[in-house]
Parts: structure tokens; C-alpha cells; sequence
């Protein structure tokens, strides 16, 4: 069946890049998301990209996309103590006439001074 | 994008009792999607909720554990029926806002069952 992966945990330097990698199994997929969930608080998306493009850049973040291996990357730039948080990656995929996101178990990215 | 108001954001709750929560979104939506969160977990998609039709339900839940409603385009509620201390986790509702945008969610009701 549908599968998304992610590593569990990411810890990185205050001021370093952090990378949050994905892969998922279904080629079929539209959309691919990132959503950032912050300790106590609902799903925020940050950004998501379209499955015939490669990159998407937003500010400090950038998304990769490799169709091919099926492998999604989130890459935020001078990471900051407010980027501490649960990053979940999730596809999007036709299911009958319709849609559905399967999800990424999140990564929990740590900040360290 | 659309603004999701959920309630209420937190409730202890007995077991064996019932808990509604509630979703008002301001902007009409054809689809609500009801997901539960369990400590420490992804994201499981309980049920799909149209307005004016019986909600569609996920493998492993069923309606009448999860009674939904969904009386308009901007209104939905969820009740955790009989509730057990398994049923502890975060729930969130997330609407679609057509195939060009990404899914909202709202803020979470975190549920524990003592």
C-alpha cells in the first residue's frame, strides 16, 4: 500500500541549515506538503509543491522534489529556535473519484544553541 | 486560505461519557476531513464529511463510535461516542480548498478520557 517515511528526529545548530527529508511510494501523487505542527497546536502548511516541478523556494525554505527516487526534502535556511517543531511530509493521491493525503509519522526537529 | 474555528481545544472527559466537538469554517467548503492524532503519531483519517450526504468512514472507525454531522458548507461536529481512555489522543478537523491549494486544519481539540 501507500507509504510516506521520514526520519524521527533532526537536530541542528541555531543558525545552520536543516534538511527534513521524505520519501514516498505512490507515484500517482498531485500534490506533496510539508505542514509544520508546533507542541500543543494544530497543522500549519508551510508550503507544498506540484508534482511536475522540481524545486520550489519560499523565503528561507526550499523544497526538493525527485520524481524519480520519490524523495521529497525541506530545507529551511538559518534555522531559528521558532523553527523547533514536528515537520510532516504528506502526498496527495487519486483514491476512486477523489483524493487522499497519506502522511509522513513527522519529524521532530530539534534546536540546539 | 480558509480560517478554522474549533471547539473546544482541550476537555478531560469520563469514561463511558460522549464528547462533540465542533468545526465552523469561514468560507463554504464541499469537504471536511475528521482525522485523530495519538500521542506521538501521524496523522489517521477517521472519516470524510459532505454536506448533505452520510459521511464516508475509514477502515477501522464507524458511525456509531464517530457520529458526524454536517448540516451546511461551513459547519461539522464530531462526537467521540462512550468514550475509553484508548479514545486519549488530539482530534482536528482540515478542510480541501480545491486542487491548487494545500489542506487547513484547525487548531485540535486535545481529548484525554480518565
Amino acid at each position: 500500500g501507500e507509504d510516506v517515511e521520514q526520519s524521527l528526529f533532526l537536530s541542528v545548530r541555531e543558525g545552520d541549515s536543516s534538511v527534513i527529508n521524505c520519501t514516498y511510494t505512490d507515484s500517482s501523487s498531485t500534490y506533496l506538503y510539508w505542514y509544520k505542527q508546533e507542541p500543543g497546536a494544530g497543522l500549519q502548511l508551510l508550503t507544498y509543491i506540484f508534482s511536475n516541478m522540481d524545486m520550489k523556494q519560499d523565503q528561507r525554505l526550499t523544497v526538493l522534489l525527485n520524481k524519480k527516487d520519490k524523495h521529497l526534502s525541506l530545507r529551511i535556511a538559518d534555522t531559528q529556535t521558532g523553527d523547533s517543531a514536528i515537520y510532516f511530509c504528506a502526498e496527495k493521491v487519486p483514491l476512486s473519484s477523489n483524493y487522499q493525503l497519506i502522511w509522513g509519522a513527522g519529524t521532530k526537529l530539534i534546536i540546539k544553541p | 486560505s480558509a480560517v478554522i474555528s474549533q471547539k473546544p481545544s482541550r476537555d478531560i472527559c469520563q469514561r463511558g461519557t460522549s464528547l462533540t466537538i465542533q468545526c465552523q469554517v469561514d468560507s463554504q467548503v464541499t469537504m471536511m476531513f475528521w482525522y485523530r492524532q495519538q500521542p506521538g503519531q501521524s496523522l489517521t483519517l477517521i472519516a470524510t464529511a459532505n454536506q448533505g450526504s452520510e459521511a464516508t468512514y475509514e477502515s477501522g472507525f464507524v458511525i456509531d463510535k464517530f457520529p458526524i454531522s454536517r448540516p451546511n458548507l461551513t459547519f461539522s461536529t464530531l462526537t467521540v461516542s462512550n468514550m475509553s481512555p484508548e479514545d486519549s489522543s488530539i482530534y482536528l478537523c482540515s478542510v480541501g480548498q480545491g486542487p491548487n491549494y494545500g489542506y487547513t486544519f484547525g487548531s485540535g481539540t486535545r481529548l484525554t478520557v480518565v
